[in-house]
C-alpha cells in the first residue's frame, strides 16, 4: 500500500509563514489535496491538485509538489489558520490515501 | 450550493451491521462525472476513505474492507448507501460522506457532510 507521512506537529506565529510536508514515494508523479479540520469541524478542502484553490479559500495557502514531498504553505498565518491539516493522493494500489495530519498552532 | 448531511444509528453493537445514509442537495448522481465518497475518522486519529460510488453506478471499496462494505445510491431520493457488516469496537469513527471531484488522474474531495459518529460498544 501507498502511505503518506506528515509531521504530528508545527508551530508558527502570527503573521509569519508556515510550512506543512508531506512526503511519499515519487509524491511528485502525483497531484495531492491539502484539507483543513476545525476542532468539532469536518474537512475542508483548501488545495486540490498540488497547487490550486478553491472558491473562498484566501490566498496566504498555497501548495507545492516534487520529487518525495508535498508542502502546503500559509503565508501570513492567523489566528484562525489553527487547526488540524491532511494531505490526500491518488494511487491505484490504495486507491485514496491520506497523511496522518499535522496539527498546526498559531503561537 | 452542494450539502450533504449523515444519517445513521449512534450505537451499534459489535457484529451487527452499520447502515448509513448521505442526503445530499446542489447536484445529482444522475450526473456525468458526479462521485460520492465515505470516509471515517477514529476519535483522534486520521482519515480512511471508505468506498466511492459513480454516477454510472461504479463501485470501488478500500482494499481490506471490501467484504464487509456496500455501497449504493437512489438518485430519486439524492442518496448514498454504506452498509458496514460484522461492526467491531475499532470501528467506532465518525462517518463522513463527501462529493467527490475528478480531474486528471487524481480524485479530491470538495464538499463534506458534518458527520456522524458510530459508536460499536455492547
Amino acid at each position: 500500500s501507498y502511505d503518506l507521512t506528515q509531521p504530528p506537529s508545527v508551530s508558527v506565529s502570527p503573521g509569519q509563514t508556515a510550512s506543512i510536508t508531506c512526503s511519499g514515494d515519487k509524491l511528485g508523479d502525483k497531484y495531492v489535496s491539502w484539507y483543513q479540520q476545525k476542532p468539532g469541524q469536518s474537512p475542508l478542502l483548501v488545495i486540490y491538485q498540488d497547487g490550486k484553490r478553491p472558491s473562498g479559500i484566501p490566498e496566504r495557502f498555497s501548495g507545492s509538489n516534487s520529487g518525495n514531498t508535498a508542502t502546503l504553505t500559509i503565508s501570513g498565518t492567523q489566528a484562525m489558520d489553527e487547526a488540524d491539516y491532511y494531505c490526500q493522493a491518488w494511487d491505484t494500489s490504495t486507491p485514496v490515501v491520506f497523511g496522518g495530519g499535522t496539527k498546526l498552532t498559531v503561537l | 450550493q452542494v450539502t450533504l448531511k449523515e444519517s445513521g444509528p449512534a450505537l451499534v453493537k459489535p457484529t451487527q451491521t452499520l447502515t448509513l445514509t448521505c442526503t445530499f442537495s446542489g447536484f445529482s448522481l444522475n450526473t456525468s462525472r458526479m462521485r460520492v465518497s465515505w470516509i471515517r475518522q477514529p476519535p483522534g486519529k486520521a482519515l480512511e476513505w471508505l468506498a466511492r460510488i459513480d454516477w454510472d453506478n461504479d463501485k470501488f471499496y478500500r482494499g481490506y474492507l471490501r467484504t464487509r462494505l456496500t455501497i449504493s445510491k437512489d438518485t430519486s431520493k439524492n442518496q448514498v448507501v454504506l452498509t458496514m457488516t460484522n461492526m467491531n469496537p475499532v470501528d467506532t469513527a465518525t462517518y463522513y460522506c463527501a462529493r467527490t471531484d475528478y480531474d486528471s488522474g487524481t480524485y479530491w474531495f470538495d464538499s463534506w457532510g458534518q458527520g456522524t459518529l458510530v459508536t460499536v460498544s455492547s
